[in-house]
């Protein structure tokens, strides 16, 4: 079935550094792909999806791009913030009545 | 308007009670999804409900069920309690009669219950 595989973190930048993390899925055709966003002591929320291969996602200054070649979704931001600490899902769907596979999770730490 | 709202938003159980969690959907959705998140760990899909109807199911034992309410509603019990079912309960809504995921692709989440089994 659907899955996804996400670097594990914790990943741990400075202030206005480059952040990408990694994401890979196996799937029939070609699903929707999505980054979801957790943070501290809040549910999770949609940050960006992509619905087609070649699809840029972007949101908040993050962005992904669904690539079939490489079966890869990796999310990037040029410059994070403090504000960006967070943790970070990889999800695409398993079926048409919004079932999600969830990567693992990675949990980002920006600095000042 | 009012998001998904869940309660209670922390509760402490002894191995082999019962516990039930409560879920309100986001205004104008009618599906309801419950996920359990361990520490550490992504979502792990439970079941859905759809007109008062278990739609789907996840790999999890018949010791968790639910059961949705005319007003969308939702409530997730779980029996004869494990140390192993210690976990984040995530209720998450959707609209499907406006297409649901395959149109926004969006799940709006509540802020979780969090479960610890003594």
């Amino acid at each position: 079935g659907n899955s996804v595989t996400q670097m594990e973190g914790p990943v741990t930048l400075s202030e206005e550094a480059f952040l990408t993390i990694n994401c890979t899925y196996t799937a029939t055709g070609y699903p929707s792909l999505f980054w979801y966003v957790q943070y501290p002591g809040e549910g999770l929320q949609l940050l960006l999806k992509a619905t087609k291969a070649d699809d840029k996602g972007s949101n908040k200054g993050f962005e992904a791009t669904y690539r079939k070649e490489t079966t890869s979704f990796h999310l990037e931001k040029g410059s994070v913030q403090v504000s960006d600490s967070a943790v970070y899902f990889c999800a695409l769907p398993t079926d048409s009545w919004g079932k999600l596979q969830f990567g693992a999770g990675t949990q980002v730490v920006v600095t000042p | 308007d009012a998001g998904v709202t869940q309660s209670p938003t922390h509760l402490i159980k002894t191995r082999g009670q019962q516990v039930t969690l409560r879920c309100s959907p986001k205004s104008g959705h009618d599906t309801v999804s419950w996920y359990q998140q361990a520490l550490g760990q992504g979502p792990q899909f439970i079941f859905q409900y759809y007109e008062e109807e278990e739609r789907q199911r996840g790999n999890f034992p018949d010791r968790f069920s639910g059961h949705q309410f005319p007003n969308y509603s939702s409530e997730l019990n779980v029996n004869a309690l494990l140390l192993g079912d210690s976990a984040l309960y995530l209720c998450a809504s959707s609209p499907w009669r406006a297409g649901g995921m395959r149109d926004t692709g969006e799940l709006f989440f509540g802020e979780g219950s969090r479960l610890t089994v003594l």
